[in-house]
């Protein structure tokens, strides 16, 4: 099974700086998705980011931008020039690629979140 | 304009009732999913139903049921059996069966408490 782990419960940055958040995930497939999802106060779930494990380029989307180390299986998320709509929980997910007579496909597995602040 | 509509927003479930959530969505997604995120945590995967009249488990099922007769449509039901139903449910859809690369898309959520 799966497993990914934010191991940063909380984080705070100043406006206009960066901060990166860090995922790590394990897995026995070498084919899978990764994404970055943030959750403002509204509670709604918003993609933020993704990254297909079989391309070596990191995603960037404006001022996000991942860093994708595959043989550490680590996903790291870097916001910068932070801004105060940035104040979310942010959550790493990871998906395996279809996969003839697997189960698991299509199911996004979660890490626990980091609650980010960004402070004025 | 396309979305997930889950209603209601929020819902009171007394001991030994079931209740049910709703969850439509109008992009024509195959695959329909239902989460359950208890507070500070992250989501986990109760159900999900990659074509009509077909659902699987996911990692969290005791305790619920679900139904896909339409495509649209993915009804969640929290029955008595489930002793901790107190948590935030979000639905989620994609447009891709069977995973791939489209992401999933969230409806808002149902917040349900035990009266």
């Amino acid at each position: 099974a799966q497993t990914v782990t934010q191991s940063q419960p909380e984080m705070s940055v100043q406006e206009a700086e960066t901060v990166t958040l860090s995922c790590t995930y394990d897995t026995s497939e070498n084919n899978y998705y990764l994404f970055w999802y943030k959750q403002p106060p509204s509670r709604q779930m918003i993609l933020v980011i993704r990254q297909e494990a079989y391309k070596q380029q990191n995603a960037t989307e404006n001022r996000f931008s991942v860093n994708f180390q595959k043989a550490a299986k680590s996903f790291s998320l870097k916001i910068s020039d932070s801004q105060l709509g940035d104040t979310a929980m942010y959550f790493c997910a990871f998906m395996n690629q279809r996969n003839a007579g697997g189960t698991s496909y299509g199911k996004l597995t979660f890490g626990q979140g980091t609650i980010l602040t960004v402070h004025p | 304009d396309g979305g997930i509509t889950q209603s209601p927003k929020y819902l009171f479930r007394k001991e030994g009732q079931n209740v049910t959530l709703s969850c439509e969505q109008n992009l024509n997604h195959d695959a329909m999913y239902w989460y359950r995120q208890d507070p500070g945590q992250g989501l986990r995967l109760i159900y999900y139903s990659q074509i009509v009249n077909d659902f699987q488990k996911g990692d969290i099922a005791e305790g619920y049921s679900v139904s896909r007769e339409k495509k649209e449509s993915f009804p969640l039901t929290v029955t008595s059996a489930q002793k901790n139903p107190t948590a935030f449910y979000l639905c989620a859809s994609s447009g891709e069966r069977w995973g791939g690369n489209q992401p999933q898309h969230f409806g808002d959520g149902t917040r349900l408490s035990i009266l």
